[in-house]
């Protein structure tokens, strides 16, 4: 069965410092990725989108970029954090054999910067 | 690019009752659309999801109903129970292209009180 890992869980760090956030799934191949932004607990903002290795869409223009090193690999990076990107971050994917539609979520990072 | 409505923003109500949430949306192209349930703190889970070629939908105590024409779909909960307090997320999608990328709703916090 597929698994999809993503850590840290929370993430403190001070305003200016570098960011990289790591998502990786197990069990399928070739899986679309997503990163998304939830702040407040609401409201699920697409940030980056993966069909392949190193193709990466950009939704929304901001601090954040993120890459796709291998299949399976999602990194969503930073090179200096603001506080505005303080929120919840979740990686997900999609693509399973079944249910192509179907995104499956990580667990989240809560990500504070101060 | 898709708009997606969801209403309301928050919703109480008793335990045994029912609760339904709306969305519309804009793209004709969309033809399948899921709803995913986030407790606190926790990663959003599909709970039910309908296609075009269907006009209603029912799991147990979850049904969502899908009326093409006005371009609307909702997700009815029966029997409510305190374990149903989430926030719930409808979304819609193209089937078929080749990311998969879904547009949210931006959310709606139900509260079922004992």
């Amino acid at each position: 069965s597929q698994t999809i890992h993503q850590w840290p869980a929370t993430l403190v760090q001070p305003v200016g410092s570098p960011l990289s956030l790591e998502c990786t799934v197990e069990g399928t191949s070739n899986p679309n990725l997503y990163w998304y932004r939830q702040a407040a607990g609401r409201g699920l903002q697409l940030l980056f989108y993966s069909v392949g290795i190193g193709q990466i869409s950009s939704e929304v223009p901001q601090n954040l970029s993120a890459s796709r090193p291998q299949d399976r690999q999602f990194i969503l990076s930073s090179k200096k954090l603001l506080l505005s990107d303080s929120g919840f971050y979740l990686c997900a994917w999609s693509g399973g054999p079944n249910a192509k539609n179907i995104q499956y979520f990580g667990a989240g990072t809560r990500l504070s910067v101060l | 690019g898709e708009n997606v409505e969801q209403h309301p923003s928050t919703l109480s109500v008793q335990e045994g009752d029912s609760a339904v949430i709306k969305c519309t949306y804009s793209d004709s192209a969309s033809n399948y659309f899921p709803w995913y349930k986030q407790e606190l703190g926790k990663r959003p889970q599909l709970i039910i999801d309908i296609r075009s070629n269907v006009g209603e939908k029912k799991d147990q105590r979850i049904a969502v109903t899908l009326n093409k024409t006005a371009k609307h779909f909702s997700l009815h909960i029966t029997e409510t129970q305190p374990e149903d307090s989430a926030v719930y997320f409808c979304a819609a999608s193209p089937l078929g292209g080749s990311n998969y990328k879904l547009t949210f709703g931006k959310g709606t916090l139900l509260t079922v009180n004992p």
